[in-house]
């Protein structure tokens, strides 16, 4: 079972900043956060990742809890071509090992114009 | 650029063909590749775990004889659903890792139709 929850689906307006909350308390120490979106009959696309301390790139800023029990992408300015369905994912701290993936059902974010 | 070439991106056949899906990891050489499947409206679900060299690790209730996956070499994961049913119609998609702390990069996906 995938160790994360996030709401089924938020709207956006065009512009504005798309925060997509994730609650993985259950995370050990050695765990990773992931997060990724799917748009529509494509492969997933990786956004970012971050172990405890908060992380930006060019597509987004993950924030994640002093206590580490949840976490939130945003996406500072929200467009059309963000409408997709987002999914965080927990994975342990690398290694030997190949440490797969369980997605759970994502945030369904539609952005509106 | 793409990190993974997924290859066909849609096939349509009858029902008891065998259909062959490649997956190349283009950017690193990859000791491990991942299989998914998705239905409609559903999530990504693991199918196997494909190891450079050594048998697939399959997920529960995933049939090994029915999926079989060969990982002939760093760069090329290839998976064959044999004698596909319509049941077996679906989306695969295909993931590699550098590893290590790395995320996995998917490929856009293979749909499959089966009449």
């Amino acid at each position: 079972d995938a160790k994360t929850t996030q709401p089924t689906s938020m709207d956006c307006a065009e512009g504005r900043a798309a925060n997509l909350p994730c609650n993985h308390s259950t995370i050990s120490g050695n765990e990773y956060v992931y997060w990724y979106r799917q748009i529509h009959s494509q492969g997933p696309q990786y956004i970012i990742h971050g172990l405890k301390n908060n992380e930006t790139n060019e597509m987004a800023s993950l924030i994640i809890t002093e206590d580490r029990k949840s976490s939130t992408l945003i996406l500072p300015h929200a467009t059309l071509r963000d409408t997709a369905v987002y999914y965080c994912i927990v994975r342990p701290r690398g290694g030997s090992g190949t440490y797969k993936y369980i997605f759970g059902t994502g945030t369904r974010l539609k952005v509106l114009a | 650029g793409a990190v993974v070439s997924q290859h066909p991106s849609r096939v349509i056949c009858k029902s008891g063909t065998s259909v062959k899906i490649e997956c190349r990891s283009l950017d690193f050489q990859a000791t491990t590749m991942f299989w998914y499947r998705q239905f409609p409206k559903q999530s990504l679900m693991l199918m196997a775990t494909s190891n450079e060299g050594s048998k697939a690790t399959y997920e529960q209730g995933v049939e090994k004889d029915k999926f079989l996956i060969n990982h002939a070499s760093l760069t090329l994961s290839t998976l064959t659903v044999t004698s596909a049913h319509p049941e077996d119609s679906s989306f695969y998609i295909c993931s590699v890792t550098a590893g290590g702390n790395q995320p996995q990069h998917f490929g856009d996906g293979t749909r499959l139709s089966i009449l």
